[in-house]
C-alpha cells in the first residue's frame, strides 16, 4: 500500500540552527500537507502544497513539493524552543476518497 | 484553535465497556475523519464521513463504529474495549477546495 517515509526520525538541534526534514514515497501524490503536533494536542496544519515544484513559506517555515511528486521537504530557519514537537507529512490517497495517509513523523527537540 | 471540537478531553474506563466520543466539525465542513494515535505512534486513519454518509474506511476494528448526524457532528463508538484500545482519538474536518484537514484537540482514552 501507499506509505510515507519521513527522515530523520528525530533530531536534536541548538536554538538558532536551521532544520531540514523530508518525506518520501514510491507513490505519486497531488497534494502534500505538513503538520506539527505538540504533546497531548492535535496536529496543526502548517503548510499545504498543491503543485509539483511549488515552494511555500509560512514565517520561518518553508516547504517544497518535489518535482517527481513523490517527495516533499520542510525547512525551519533559525529554530526556537517552541519549534519542539513532531512534524508529520500527509498526502491524500489517489483513490478520490480524500483519505489521507500520514508519515511516521520527525521528532524535533531544540536545545536552548 | 482549529474550530473542531471534541468531547470528552479524557476518558477512563474498564475493559469490556463501551464509550462514545463526540466531534463537531468546523462550520461549513462536510467531511469528518477519525484517527487513532497510540503512544509515540503515527496517526492511523479509521473512517471518514461526508455529509452523513460513510466515504472511506481505514483500519477500523469491527468493535468500532461511527456515524455523522444531520447537523454534521459525528460520534465514534468503541465497544468491548481492550487494554490496547488506549490511545488518543482525533477527529478532523475538511471540505475546502483541496480538502485540507483540520484536527480537533483529541480525546485521550485510557482502558484499565
Amino acid at each position: 500500500g501507499q506509505q510515507l517515509n519521513q527522515s530523520p526520525q528525530s533530531m536534536f538541534i541548538q536554538e538558532g540552527e536551521d532544520v531540514s526534514m523530508n518525506c518520501t514515497s514510491s507513490s505519486i501524490f497531488n497534494t502534500w500537507l505538513w503538520y506539527k503536533q505538540e504533546p497531548g494536542e492535535g496536529p496543526v496544519l502548517l503548510i499545504a502544497l498543491y503543485k509539483a515544484g511549488e515552494l511555500t513559506s509560512n514565517g520561518r517555515l518553508t516547504a517544497q513539493f518535489g518535482i517527481t511528486r513523490k517527495d516533499s521537504f520542510l525547512n525551519i530557519s533559525a529554530s526556537i524552543p517552541s519549534d519542539v514537537g513532531i512534524y508529520f507529512c500527509a498526502a491524500p490517497t489517489t483513490s478520490g476518497t480524500y483519505k489521507y495517509i500520514f508519515g511516521t513523523g520527525t521528532r524535533l527537540k531544540v536545545l536552548a | 484553535d482549529s474550530g473542531v471540537t471534541q468531547t470528552p478531553k479524557h476518558l477512563i474506563t474498564a475493559t469490556g465497556q463501551r464509550v462514545t466520543l463526540r466531534c463537531s466539525p468546523r462550520s461549513g465542513d462536510l467531511s469528518v475523519y477519525w484517527y487513532q494515535q497510540s503512544l509515540d505512534q503515527g496517526l492511523q486513519f479509521l473512517i471518514q464521513y461526508y455529509n452523513g454518509e460513510e466515504r472511506a474506511k481505514g483500519n477500523i476494528l469491527e468493535r468500532f463504529s461511527a456515524q455523522q448526524f444531520p447537523d454534521l457532528h459525528s460520534e465514534l463508538n468503541l465497544s468491548s474495549l481492550e487494554l490496547g484500545d488506549s490511545a488518543l482519538y482525533f477527529c478532523a474536518s475538511g471540505g475546502g477546495t483541496y480538502n485540507e484537514q483540520f484536527f480537533g484537540p483529541g480525546t485521550r482514552l485510557t482502558v484499565l
